[in-house]
């Protein structure tokens, strides 16, 4: 299995903050990845996929950038409604996997 | 727009077989070229990817999962299943029921952008 690591574990962060998750797999990827957010009690959210393109509507923003082994996602101008728990996952091979994830608090 | 909602039983001896039931509304199986999907995500731990079906039936397991995993479709209910057997505690899960995503210019198996709300299922004497 390609194993996916997350840092920080844990952020906190403000309204308004820029914030920045970076997403390691343990082999090569391409650019297959993408980026979830889960909310308690609910399921997660596509937010981007293929490293950087936006799922229909997802707000601006959210970016995401890298390929290979290292990817980040990116929330400018943090909202309230983004505290939540975000996790990456690979999609290069028939077994995907996810990160740990990051949470982001208050 | 598609919906998704499980259903099965919450509670399940060890050794058993967990059952669940994913309907689908808003939508059926026989369009386009999305998997159905069932992922599970532990107490307190992360997401794990369980396996899918096509809705011309053919199905993929996780490896990890595969001796144990069945993922089938009944395009007469508009619904699909998950079965599991010999559950242990380790299978103690809120499992999720999704759909593959589609694009305008392709079809993700393992991209997921239509959920249900998932269920909790405990396993448990």
């Amino acid at each position: 299995d390609i194993q996916m690591t997350q840092s920080p574990s844990t952020l906190s962060a403000s309204v308004g903050d820029r914030v920045t998750i970076t997403c390691r797999a343990s082999q090569s990827i391409a650019n297959y990845l993408a980026w979830y957010q889960q909310k308690p009690g609910e399921a997660p959210k596509l937010l981007i996929y293929d490293a950087s393109s936006l799922q229909s509507g997802v707000p601006s923003r959210f970016s995401g950038s890298g390929s290979g082994t290292e990817f980040t996602l990116t929330i400018n101008s943090l909202q309230p409604d983004d505290f939540a728990t975000y996790y990456c996952q690979q999609y290069n091979n028939y077994s995907p996997t996810f990160g740990p994830g990051t949470k982001v608090d208050i | 727009q598609l919906q998704l909602q499980e259903s099965g039983s919450g509670l399940v001896k060890p050794s058993q077989t967990l059952s669940l039931t994913c309907a689908v509304s808003g939508g059926s199986f026989s369009s386009g070229g999305n998997s159905w999907n069932w992922i599970r995500q532990a107490p307190g731990k992360g997401l794990e990817w369980i396996g899918y079906s096509y809705h011309g039936g053919s199905t993929y397991y996780n490896p990890s999962l595969k001796s144990r995993v069945s993922v089938s479709l009944d395009r007469s209910k508009n619904q699909f299943s998950l079965k599991l057997s010999s559950v242990t505690a380790a299978d103690t899960a809120v499992y999720y029921c999704a759909r593959g995503y589609c694009s305008s210019a392709s079809c993700y198996d393992y991209l997921w952008d239509v959920w249900g709300k998932g269920t909790t299922v405990t396993v448990s004497s």
